[in-house]
């Protein structure tokens, strides 16, 4: 009963790496969605994705693409990283759009940027 | 621009009390409200979720209340324990019901 599945859990990058994080859910989700938490600033949106083949931006998408590569998964690409993407990221997948059903989490990927 | 707000940052109460959180809003025209709960170092586990037509939602020790109107949420929670400790989320969907605001949390602590 995996739910959301993120890799990696942590990771350490020097300015200027690129690096994809990968996400991905069994529960079937049309939607899913990328965000990151940084102290005092609660959880933002980066991108998100209401069905397969389809993605739109969020509150903060600078520095970051996305894809959605089928129904499971949805991988968030920093080409370019910069100290102020150090962050926890966290993916999120939800069954459908517009329905009363909950976001679910996975564990969140720990990203340093040096 | 949806705001979410929660006061206060930090509690500590002594096991068995009642407690409420408290989240507030500034765009009264949401869909629904969720709760989740982060404990140190996880994802995030969610608690409840109220339907912008529902006025509260329980499970077992939570409660959670919705008042649209005055921009109010809240979640009581019933004679608290030591594994009640974690932060407290919570997030308003908006944007046509598909984009989750957050605030920036309760983290609560429950002593022996």
């Amino acid at each position: 009963n995996a739910g959301v599945t993120q890799t990696p859990k942590f990771q350490v990058l020097k300015t200027g790496q690129s690096m994809t994080l990968q996400c991905a859910q069994d529960m079937n989700h049309n939607s899913m969605y990328w965000y990151r938490q940084d102290p005092g600033m609660g959880l933002r949106l980066i991108y998100y994705s209401a069905s397969e083949g389809t993605t739109d931006k969020g509150e903060v998408p600078n520095g970051y693409n996305v894809s959605r590569l089928n129904k499971r998964e949805f991988s968030l690409r920093l080409e370019s990283a910069a100290p102020s993407q150090t962050s926890v990221y966290f993916c999120a997948s939800r069954q459908v759009l517009y329905s009363n059903q909950p976001q679910h989490f996975g564990d969140g990927t720990r990203l340093s940027i040096l | 621009k949806q705001e979410v707000t929660q006061i206060p940052a930090a509690l500590s109460v002594p096991e068995g009390e009642n407690l409420v959180l408290n989240c507030s809003f500034t765009d009264s025209a949401i869909y629904n409200l969720q709760w989740f709960r982060q404990d140190p170092g996880k994802g995030l586990t969610s608690l409840l979720l109220i339907q912008s037509s529902q006025r509260e939602q329980t499970s077992g020790r939570l409660n959670a209340s919705l008042d649209k109107s005055s921009g109010r949420s809240t979640l009581y929670i019933a004679a608290s324990q030591p594994g009640d400790s974690a932060t407290y989320l919570c997030a308003s969907y908006t944007g046509g019901g598909n984009k989750l605001t957050f605030g920036t949390g309760t983290q609560l602590k429950v002593e022996l």
